[in-house]
Parts: structure tokens; sequence; C-alpha cells
């Protein structure tokens, strides 16, 4: 089975501290990608950031890095500096093949950061 | 905004009102799909296009009915719908399929759909 585990229903972090959220994930596929999705208030998703199975170094962008073990099957989201706008639900994934040859993300069920002021 | 517009954002009907939901991309990209959010349960993919043609229908039921004229417009035609339909409905684009994942998706602000 293709499925992604977020242990971490919710979560809560003080303004200009720093988060790790969870993710564990299966897959028999080799290479793949992993991405983190945020989901604000407002609804809209956007990738915060992404990774691909084969490489080896762990993804950064700005204040969004991840801790990458493959033989784990762990893909943890550390976010620094927290700021309030970072208050979202966030959904780890990965791409999985379908039975019909197709792609899909395969998401988790998310994890609600409340950024403090 | 990124670049996925979808219409109404919010939408009440009764069971056995007909209604659509309309997806609309400015990106250029080749490959659209509709995803179904409810409330404690992960994202659900149910219907993805390539090209205007249809590649993944994930046991969806018949009272779903996608269309895609285009590569820019991809509706979701509702029809009889019940109660536990009730969900956030996503639109999401992507540059194109099969490519393992090396093109991101974009989603819409989704459409909140209620049924009576």
């Amino acid at each position: 089975a293709q499925t992604v585990t977020q242990s971490q229903p919710e979560m809560s972090v003080q303004e200009a501290e720093t988060v790790t959220l969870s993710c564990t994930y299966d897959t028999s596929e080799n290479n793949y990608y992993l991405f983190w999705y945020k989901q604000p208030p407002s609804r809209q998703m956007i990738l915060v950031i992404r990774q691909e199975a084969y490489k080896q170094q762990n993804a950064t962008e700005n204040r969004f890095s991840v801790n990458f073990q493959k033989a784990a099957k762990s893909f943890s989201l550390k976010i620094s500096d927290s700021q309030l706008g970072d208050t979202a639900m966030y959904f780890c994934a990965f791409i999985a093949i379908t039975q019909g040859g197709s792609e899909k993300l395969v998401f988790g069920k998310g994890t609600k950061l409340t950024v403090n002021p | 905004e990124t670049g996925v517009t979808q219409t109404p954002r919010h939408l009440v009907m009764g069971m056995t009102n007909k209604k659509s939901l309309k997806c609309e991309q400015h990106l250029g990209h080749n490959a659209m799909y509709w995803y179904k959010q409810s409330a404690k349960k992960p994202l659900e993919l149910m219907f993805v296009y390539n090209f205007k043609e249809q590649t993944e229908n994930n046991s969806v039921p018949s009272r779903f009915s996608p269309e895609c004229p285009n590569s820019s417009h991809l509706f979701l035609h509702l029809h009889t719908l019940q109660p536990e339909d009730s969900a956030l409905y996503l639109c999401a684009s992507s540059q194109d399929l099969g490519r393992g994942g090396r093109d991101t998706q974009y989603f819409g602000p989704g459409t909140r759909l209620t049924v009576l």
C-alpha cells in the first residue's frame, strides 16, 4: 500500500522559534518525489518544498528544510524562525503510480500548525 | 494566487439538483486533476486529465461527471449527490503527466460544496 502518515494532528510554536513536522510514508518505488504542501486558512494549497528520493542532500527553501531519511521512509519538515503567516495545515505527500499507469499525489491527513505571537 | 481559479467558491445544493464546478488554469499546463478533501481524511484523487483525455478515474461514483473541453478548463458536473459528498473540491494542474513528480501540481482555492 502507498500511504503517508502524519502523526501530529496539531502543533503550535511561538513566533521566531523552530518547529519540526513529522511524516513517514510507504512505497515500493525506488525513485519518487516527496512534497510538503501548505494550506492556509484561505484554502489555496501551495507547494512548500520538494525532495527527489535519489538525492541524498536535504532540500532547503529559505526558512524551510527537510530531513529525508530514505531507509526509514521519513520526511520531516523543519520551519525555522516561525512567522505568523506560517499558520496553516501542512500536508506531506508523494507521487504514486496508479493501477492505470497514471500518477497521483498521495497525501497524509495533515498537521495543523499554529504560530503564536 | 497560483494561476488556477475555481468557481463557485461555495455551493449549496439539494440532492436532486444538478450543478457544475469549473476550474481554469492560466499556466499553459497539459495535465489537470480533481481532488476531494473531506474533514479528517486525506485528499483523495478523483480524476486526471492529460491533453484533454481522461487518464484516471479513481473509482468515483457516476454522480460525478468530469469534462475537459481543452487543456485550460476542467469541469465537474454534479447530479443526485448525497450528503456525504459534502467536501472541499480542489482542482490542480501540472505541466505534464508521467514525469514522476518532476512537475509541481498547482492547486486552485477549491469549491466548498454542501449537499442538503
